[in-house]
């Protein structure tokens, strides 16, 4: 099916560990997101990518890493996971050429990530 | 990029309008307002997008006033399944640089 997919949708690992959550659209937008949300905070940006092999941080960057190989696929890794990281993440893509532009963004059904 | 405001929640019966406000003072000339709903365990979706004066689709209407400086959500005679949290984006729509959704406004419709 055409869209944007994430997964794994939902990940138990521990503290130290390295973990990759995957992001794949279908539409070759330009502008990929990941988001992480927590209770109280809302969705605060990680990444976001304005096509393959451009990359800059958001709001909060630290101890994730992305890269954009191919306009596709967006996968986000956290080098050595910390409790602090347990989050929903989505993952969200837009196309500046597109009707509303490029801040409409379409969001994957997001990751659960619980780090232990 | 523009800052916005938004109520933390509100409250609403099944049947009422619901208007929810979003204060953005440092609008640029060249932002649009996009508006995104999110149900739980969902991501957002889209709602609506304006860049002056009122817009209405099959789901909500968007009033923005000459200075910009504000929008207004509208949802008519809203529902049960209304019930989520809805956020106010400002940015240009030719840049999605740095799209920052803030904490929203939960929305909560009673029976």
């Amino acid at each position: 099916d055409a869209g944007i997919t994430q997964s794994p949708r939902y990940k138990i690992t521990e503290t130290g560990r390295q973990v990759t959550l995957m992001c794949h659209q279908t539409w070759s937008h330009s502008y990929m997101f990941w988001y992480r949300q927590d209770l109280g905070h809302g969705l605060r940006l990680i990444y976001y990518s304005a096509a393959a092999d451009i990359t800059d941080k958001g709001e909060v960057p630290d101890g994730y890493v992305v890269s954009r190989s191919k306009t596709e696929n967006f996968p986000l890794t956290l080098e050595s996971a910390t409790r602090s990281q347990t989050s929903v993440y989505f993952c969200a893509s837009s196309e500046q050429g597109s009707p509303h532009g490029a801040n409409v963004l379409t969001f994957g059904a997001g990751s659960r990530l619980t780090v232990l | 990029l523009a800052k916005t405001t938004q109520p933390i929640s509100m409250d609403s019966y099944e049947g009422q309008e619901v208007n929810i406000t979003c204060s953005h003072n440092n609008i640029a000339t060249n932002d649009y307002i996009t508006w995104y709903q999110q149900f739980p365990s969902q991501g957002p979706r889209f709602i609506i997008q304006g860049y002056k004066t009122k817009v209405t689709n099959e789901v909500a209407s968007l009033f923005i006033p000459a200075d910009r400086k504000s929008s207004t959500l509208s949802l008519p005679r809203v529902s049960l399944s209304d019930t989520a949290v809805y956020y106010c984006l400002v940015g240009p729509s030719g840049s999605a640089r740095q799209l920052t959704f803030g904490s929203g406004t939960q929305l909560t419709v009673l029976p």
